[in-house]
């Protein structure tokens, strides 16, 4: 099994909703990672978790809330998010945590804040 | 600043042709390593290929060759004999830090080119 699974593929919420966006591997990688992009723009990186600890939080909003619950699934919890939140949710994953390894993409979630 | 730059935000290459899409990269780091992914309309991100800042020779993967120029530091793709699945926006990305430094590791995306191959 070489795949990330996310799920939603696609997700409209409400400014007051709750919601949670889904990553699984079963590839035994060891770090996870979350991006957001938007149309016609790179991914830009949210958080890395290496061995299930959070190593990098790029000074993202709090309405965003990671949580990494084993080695094989990665979470992003969603509340009150604004418009401009709107955008493709990708999560990754890699063996380990270092320069020369690569990344390997799940489809992405669609989210679309109303 | 700016660490993976990508100049061309369009090229059109026709089928059967070869095409180089560029980047350059700045890093003070001794260790990095330069990726480049494939995105097509649907979304997902394609692994296309990887070069190590110390790596002897250039990455290539079939269809796929890296132009590594570490004094200029410049890491263009090559991709032969263009193909119509071929049409995708490509970012070229590095990676710095990790576990053997110390620090976490980041992958950082340069701006895309969009490549169209036309017949």
């Amino acid at each position: 099994d070489t795949e990330v699974t996310q799920t939603p593929k696609h997700l409209v919420m409400g400014m007051t909703n709750k919601k949670s966006l889904k990553c699984e591997q079963h590839m035994g990688h060891r770090a996870m990672y979350w991006y957001k992009q938007k149309a016609k723009k790179p991914p830009e990186l949210m958080f890395v978790y290496s061995y299930e600890k959070l190593s990098i939080n790029e000074s993202v909003p709090s309405r965003f809330s990671p949580e990494c619950p084993n080695s094989s699934l990665l979470n992003l919890h969603l509340h009150a998010l604004q418009p401009e939140d709107s955008a493709l949710y990708l999560c990754a994953s890699s063996p380990e945590d270092g320069f020369n390894e690569k990344l390997f993409f799940g489809s992405g979630t669609q989210l679309s804040v109303l | 600043a700016q660490k993976i730059t990508q100049t061309q935000p369009g090229m059109f290459v026709q089928e059967k042709e070869a095409v180089t899409l560029d980047c350059t990269y700045d890093t003070s780091d001794p260790s990095y390593g330069l990726f480049w992914y494939k995105q097509p309309s649907s979304g997902e991100m394609i692994f296309l290929i990887y070069q190590g800042s110390y790596d002897q020779q250039n990455a290539t993967e079939g269809r796929y060759s890296l132009n590594f120029q570490k004094a200029r530091k410049s890491a263009n793709l090559v991709i032969s004999a263009s193909q119509l699945g071929d049409s995708a926006m490509y970012f070229c990305a590095m990676r710095e830090g990790g576990l053997r430094t110390g620090t976490a590791s980041k992958l950082t995306f340069g701006t895309g080119t969009r490549l169209q191959v036309t017949l």
